[in-house]
């Protein structure tokens, strides 16, 4: 089935230390976002990828980056992540940048940090 | 600034029973709506959804509500199951501005 997927789903690192979270889909869409989704919240889009083009939304902090290498992958990279970082992090895929259609969710990477 | 707001963070309802879920948008602008259902663990998946040319729109047990004079959406679910728990999120999106903003999200417990 074409499907969403994020490795890993459970990811611990150290306080200041890099991660990367992945995202790869088979469903061919455009467009693929980054969320960041606290206990008992909303998810909180970090930014998105329209093709190779980036827009990061204006409130997520420096210290994440994202890579979309081609269509199927994009990586989230957090360079010093710090203990409020800590959080569900979620791909989507969108066929359409203008959001006309629903987003195709994976089940996320739970980020704990040491 | 504008956002998506729920009425109920919390309910519980009976097995059997229909829900009913509200939200609340403030974007005149939006014109696409979206229900997803979190399941603990997963991430949201697409229930329904509703355009705002569009009342009402029905699946299998869950219709979808739109009045767009007071900007109130609902998702009701018809003999409630077990397996409806989860965390229901609306969605607001105006495709002309590229714009999807979520609402606060409410928890849904199925009493067996």
């Amino acid at each position: 089935d074409a499907m969403v997927i994020q490795n890993p789903r459970y990811q611990v690192t150290q306080f200041g230390k890099p991660v990367t979270l992945s995202c790869s889909q088979t469903l061919n869409h455009n467009v693929m976002y980054w969320y960041q989704q606290k206990s008992s919240q909303a998810p909180k889009l970090l930014f998105h990828y329209y093709d190779k083009d980036f827009n990061n939304e204006a409130d997520t902090p420096d210290n994440f980056q994202s890579r979309r290498p081609n269509t199927s992958f994009c990586f989230l990279d957090i360079r010093s992540p710090g203990l409020g970082d800590a959080a569900m992090y979620l791909c989507a895929t969108g066929p359409r940048r203008d959001g006309n259609q629903p987003q195709h969710f994976g089940d996320g990477t739970r980020l704990s940090i040491l | 600034g504008e956002s998506v707001g729920l009425h109920l963070p919390t309910l519980s309802v009976q097995e059997g029973d229909n829900s009913i879920i509200n939200c609340a948008y403030s974007n005149s602008a939006s014109d696409y709506f979206i229900w997803y259902k979190q399941e603990s663990g997963k991430g949201p998946q697409f229930i329904i959804d509703i355009r705002s040319n569009m009342d009402k729109r029905q699946g299998q047990r869950v219709t979808v509500l739109l009045n767009k004079t007071v900007k109130h959406l609902s998702l009701q679910i018809a003999a409630t199951q077990p397996g409806d728990s989860a965390v229901y999120f609306c969605a607001e999106i105006d495709t002309g501005g590229f714009k999807t903003i979520f609402g606060a999200g409410t928890r849904l417990f199925v009493k067996a």
